[in-house]
């Protein structure tokens, strides 16, 4: 079965500080891997993916990810985190086109 | 590029009604739309999928008969609960693949609908 688990309910920092979102797989064969942020009563909006290729992703905002198949991680990172990004932010794996999420982290982000 | 709107935002209705819900991409053709249901504070659960032309396939525990999709264009998917009861009530969320081998892994996903049945 296809899964991802993030293991932190919540992430805090501080504005300009990095941000780092934690997620790790388990996949049988090759893990395609997403990343979604969800402001509140929104959708969830694409930030990156992996599929093949580099194992560093860049995404949207600023966002990046490292596809690391060692330790089946793909953590997702900014540099310099912005009040703005606090929100809800899920990781995915898909099957068959389907998508499993992981249980979500909220980050907080303060001024 | 890749949007996807629903239709409506919000809705209240009474107990025992039904309630459409429609998803639309607006600028790319989909053959394959899904719908998921999210509570509050937890993450998203995958209810059907849905492909355009044929009948959805919907995830064990679903009751087809509850939730009705249809799929009738790659550009709009409607999710029709039907009477509805309050145990329904829910934030519900669709998404869109667009056409085509690698761009097809990425879902694009609606705004979501809030149903509140009374």
């Amino acid at each position: 079965a296809q899964s991802v688990a993030q293991p932190e309910d919540q992430v805090n920092v501080a504005e300009g500080n990095p941000l780092t979102v934690k997620c790790t797989y388990s996949v049988s064969g090759n893990p395609y891997l997403f990343w979604y942020v969800q402001y509140p009563n929104r959708g969830l909006q694409f930030l990156l993916k992996y599929i093949t290729g580099d194992n560093l992703v860049k995404g949207s905002y600023g966002f990046e990810a490292e596809f690391n198949k060692s330790q089946t991680s793909f953590h997702l990172k900014k540099p310099s985190a912005l009040v703005s990004d606090s929100a809800l932010y899920f990781c995915a794996v898909s099957r068959d086109y389907k998508l499993s999420f992981g249980a979500g982290t909220t980050v907080t982000v303060r001024a | 590029g890749a949007v996807v709107s629903q239709h409506p935002s919000w809705v209240i209705c009474k107990s025992g009604t039904s309630v459409k819900i429609e998803c639309r991409s607006l600028d790319f053709q989909a053959t394959t739309m899904f719908w998921y249901r999210q509570f509050p504070k937890q993450s998203l659960m995958l209810m059907a999928t849905s492909n355009e032309g044929s009948k959805a396939t919907y995830e064990q525990g679903v009751e087809k008969d509850k939730f009705l999709i249809n799929h009738a264009s790659l550009t709009l998917s409607t999710l029709t609960v039907t009477s509805a009861h309050p145990e329904d009530s829910s934030f519900y969320i669709c998404s869109a693949a667009p056409i085509g081998p690698s761009a097809s892994y990425t879902q694009y996903f609606g705004p979501g609908t809030r149903l509140t049945v009374l």
